[in-house]
Formats: structure tokens, sequence, C-alpha cells
């Protein structure tokens, strides 16, 4: 079955470490997204990429960083130069702008 | 710059019809959809309309759009404890990005 996966599901990070949260994809998506999800708040676009090798910022895009050097995936590192990173990170993946996206289930980040 | 508003909260009971409502305010958004999230999961795609559209109905799920007011609704016909979950309403203008709704947390009493 085709799919977005995300890990690990849970990730915990020491004050001060860069951490990378894994997103890849089997749908053929060219369209790749990270959004982060506080309570409340809705969602946030951190990065999107919408080809390989080629990468955008979002919103909130201080304190993290993407690479997309192939086509299913799209990982994202949290710097330590993120403050506030506790929070629940969503990946997603679109073949085009209208059709909506395909959501992974998620990595909850917390920092300890 | 460009938003999405929804009410946090709608508590209804089982059997009855359940209502979740949207404002947007991007007069260019092309396509608006809703999105269900169960907790600890991803968004799941419910259904989608395009903005030339007035009324789209898909099984229990009927969206209402209008365009004059940039309103736009879910209604959830013979709501389910199942059905309890956070909505989301999101409305694209024709780029890659999407701009979510805060989400609307449905409670189904039994």
């Amino acid at each position: 079955d085709g799919g977005i996966t995300q890990s690990p599901k849970y990730l915990f990070r020491k004050e001060g470490q860069n951490v990378t949260l894994s997103c890849e994809q089997n749908l053929n998506h060219d369209a790749m997204y990270w959004y982060r999800q506080d309570p409340g708040q809705g969602l946030r676009l951190i990065y999107y990429s919408q080809i390989v090798n080629d990468f955008q910022k979002g919103d909130i895009a201080e304190g993290y960083s993407v690479s997309r050097e192939k086509k299913e995936s799209f990982p994202l590192t949290v710097t330590s130069a993120q403050k506030n990173p506790t929070a629940f990170y969503l990946c997603a993946s679109s073949i085009d702008s209208n059709y909506g996206y395909t959501f992974g289930s998620g990595t909850r980040l917390t920092v300890v | 710059g460009e938003d999405v508003e929804q009410s946090l909260f709608l508590s209804v009971r089982e059997g009855d019809s359940s209502v979740i409502n949207c404002t947007y305010t991007d007069s260019s958004s092309t396509y608006l959809y809703w999105y269900k999230q169960e907790p600890g999961a991803g968004l799941q795609l419910l259904t989608y309309i395009f903005s030339n559209m007035d009324m789209k109905q898909d099984q229990r799920l009927t969206v209402l759009l209008n365009k004059k007011d940039k309103h736009l609704s879910l209604r959830i016909a013979d709501t389910q404890t199942g059905d309890s979950a956070i909505y989301f309403c999101a409305a694209a203008s024709g780029t890659y990005k999407y701009i979510f709704g805060t989400g609307t947390r449905l409670k189904v009493l039994a």
C-alpha cells in the first residue's frame, strides 16, 4: 500500500542537541511538507519542497533545516537553535496543489 | 496575512447532526478542504470543494460554501462516537501552501 511514513513516533532530545525526523513516501508525489502542531494553534508550515533538490522556507523555518536529495525522502533536522522544539511534527506530501495532502502519522518531539 | 478561523469546541449527542464552521480571508482560494485528526495521529483528508461549487455531499458529509461571505461548513449527519476528533479546515489558492485553521474539537456524547 502507498503511504507516507514518519519515524520515530516519539523522540526525546536533550538541550543543545540536534535531532533528525524521518519522512518517507512511496506515493510518487513531487511535493513534500513539514508542519508543526501546537495545542490551540493549528498547523504551522516549517519547510516545503516542490521538487527534488529544491525547498523553501515556510512561516516558522528558524531553527530547522531540511534536505531533499531523493523524491521519496524529506528529513527534518531540529537544531539546537530552535528554542522551543517540543511539539508534534507532521510530514505531508501532495501530487499537486489542488488535490489535498496525504499526512504521515506524526512524530512527537519532547525536550528533556 | 491570510487566515482561516474555526471555533475550538463542539459537543453533540450521538445521532444528532454536527455542523462545524470555518471562515477564511483569501478570496482567491480555489480549493477548500476538511481534514480529520484522531488523537496522536496525522490528518486524514475527508473531503474538499472547489470554489465554483456551493455544496458537495459525500455519504454522511455535506460541505456548504458561501463564497461571498467566505464561509465554509461541514455537516456530519447521524454523528457517531467514532466521529469524535479534531476537524481542520484548510484553504488553498493554487499554490502548494495551504492555510490551516486552528481545528475544532468535536466531542460526541453517548
